[in-house]
């Protein structure tokens, strides 16, 4: 069981480039989300999905766009990388129904811009 | 404003010495309090899930326990494999279902 799967798990990019990160679960989880985290701060919200083909903002949601086609994956786009999104990013996942359940996370991916 | 506040920022101890690691709350509603342990390189690793005050979990060396303000958790007779940053996040109730909130952590560090 491979739980929540996040690649690549490092990226250079040079400002302005595009690229999408990429995570997969194999629990049926519905509720997916993607954070970012950066030193001295909390993990913070990008963005998240309560199912296939619904998606929402979280509390940092500019410069990055989400789609979800399927219940196993949630991409993570940067369309035009800037300095300020250099961070490491990680994508959870949860049951929707319940609310109170723990959220399980990958591994993160380590993205930095020059 | 929701608001999680993590203390101390850093611990070091030595093998065998307990203490406890603060998590204080400001929320609309408390859906859950989460308890995660995270590894250099990793990510958050689901530890504990509280619900009301009063209310106690524990695994191994780990205990938590929440008040309608905060959470602790207490570490006892920590070993070496029990160094990780452990973060506090909380559902809250009122401001959204999909709302987690996280602290910025405690590093603790386990000396043999």
């Amino acid at each position: 069981n491979a739980g929540v799967t996040q690649t690549p798990k490092f990226q250079v990019l040079k400002t302005g480039q595009s690229m999408t990160l990429q995570c997969a679960q194999d629990m049926n989880h519905e509720y997916m989300s993607w954070y970012r985290q950066d030193p001295g701060m909390g993990l913070r919200l990008i963005h998240y999905s309560v199912g296939a083909g619904i998606t929402d903002q979280g509390e940092v949601p500019n410069g990055y766009n989400v789609s979800r086609s399927t219940t196993e994956d949630f991409p993570l786009r940067l369309l035009s990388a800037a300095p300020s999104q250099t961070s490491v990013y990680f994508c959870a996942s949860r049951i929707h129904g319940g609310s109170n359940q723990p959220q399980h996370f990958g591994d993160g991916t380590r993205l930095s811009i020059l | 404003e929701d608001q999680v506040t993590q203390s101390p920022e850093a611990l070091r101890l030595q093998e065998g010495e307990s203490s406890s690691l603060n998590c204080s709350y400001t929320v609309s509603g408390l859906r859950g309090l989460f308890w995660y342990r995270q590894d250099p390189g990793k990510g958050p690793e689901f530890l504990f899930t509280l619900y009301s005050a009063g209310e106690e979990k524990e695994k191994e060396r780990l205990k938590a326990t929440l008040t309608k303000k905060e959470s602790f958790l207490h570490i006892t007779a920590p070993k070496p494999e029990d160094s990780a940053t452990y973060l506090c996040a909380v559902h809250p109730g009122a401001s959204g279902t999909y709302k987690y909130i996280f602290g910025t952590g405690t590093r603790l560090k386990v000396l043999a």
